[in-house]
C-alpha cells in the first residue's frame, strides 16, 4: 500500500525557515518523480515544486522560486522541501504526491494527508 | 506560463442531474490533462488523467473529455457523495497548474 506521511509543520514567523519531509513506502520511491502541493485555508490547490526521480531536475511555481528548495534522499525513501523568507502568504497545508508513472508526464495518484505550516508573527 | 480557468466556480444541482464542469487552458496543452475530487476535509484524489481516462475505482458516470485547450468533467448522474470541490490540473510541462475549482452542491 502506498503511503505518504508528511512531517515538519509549525508556526513559524515571517521571514524565518522550516524543512518539511515526506516519507514514503509501498512503492519505489526513486522511480518516480515527487512533487509538493499547497492548499492555504478555505483556497484551492496550488502546485509548488516538482523534482524528477535522480533529484537532478527540480521545477518551482513563480511564488515560491528562489526561496523553497526540493530535494530528495532515495537511500531513505524521502522528499523535503526547504522554505526560508516564509511570508504570510505560504500559510497553507502542504502535500506530498507522486506521479503515477515512473517515466513521462504523468497526473498525481497518491498524495499525502498534509502538514500544516502557519506563517504568522 | 499557461494558466488554467475551471468554470463554473459553483453549481448546484438535484440528485441524478447531469453535471458539466469546463476547464480551459490559455495554450493548448494537447491531452494533458488530469481532473481531481475533493470532498470537505479530505485529501485530493485523481479521478481522469489524459483527458479521458477514467482512473481506477473511479464510478463510471464520471467522464472527461476534450483536447488543446478545451475540457470538460461530466457527472452522468449526480449522487450525495459527489459533493465536493474538483480540480482540473495540466501536467505536460512545470509549472502543473491547478484550476481554480468548481464547488458541487447538492439542491
Amino acid at each position: 500500500e502506498v503511503q505518504l506521511v508528511e512531517s515538519g509543520g509549525v508556526v513559524v514567523q515571517p521571514g524565518g525557515s522550516l524543512r518539511l519531509s515526506c516519507a514514503a513506502s509501498g512503492f519505489t520511491f526513486d522511480d518516480y518523480s515527487m512533487h509538493w502541493v499547497r492548499q492555504a485555508p478555505g483556497k484551492g490547490l496550488e502546485w509548488v515544486s516538482l523534482i524528477s526521480w535522480d533529484g537532478v531536475t527540480p521545477y518551482y511555481a513563480d511564488s515560491v522560486k528562489g526561496r523553497f528548495t526540493i530535494s530528495r534522499d532515495n537511500s531513505k525513501n524521502s522528499l523535503y522541501l526547504q522554505m526560508n523568507s516564509l511570508r504570510t502568504e505560504d500559510t497553507a497545508l502542504y502535500y506530498c504526491a507522486k506521479d503515477k508513472h515512473s517515466s513521462g508526464w504523468n497526473p498525481l495518484d497518491y498524495w499525502g494527508q498534509g502538514s500544516l505550516v502557519t506563517v504568522s508573527s | 506560463d499557461i494558466q488554467m480557468t475551471q468554470s463554473p466556480s459553483s453549481l448546484s444541482a438535484s440528485v441524478g442531474d447531469r453535471v458539466t464542469i469546463t476547464c480551459r487552458a490559455s495554450q493548448g496543452i494537447s491531452n494533458y490533462l488530469a481532473w481531481y475530487q475533493q470532498k470537505p476535509g479530505k485529501v485530493p484524489k485523481l479521478l481522469i488523467y489524459a483527458a479521458s481516462t477514467l482512473q481506477s475505482g473511479v464510478p463510471s458516470r464520471f467522464s472527461g473529455s476534450g483536447s488543446g485547450t478545451d475540457f470538460t468533467l461530466t457527472i452522468s448522474s449526480l449522487q450525495p457523495e459527489d459533493v465536493a470541490t474538483y480540480y482540473c490540473q495540466k501536467y505536460n510541462s512545470a509549472p502543473r497548474a491547478f484550476g481554480q475549482g468548481t464547488k458541487v452542491e447538492i439542491k
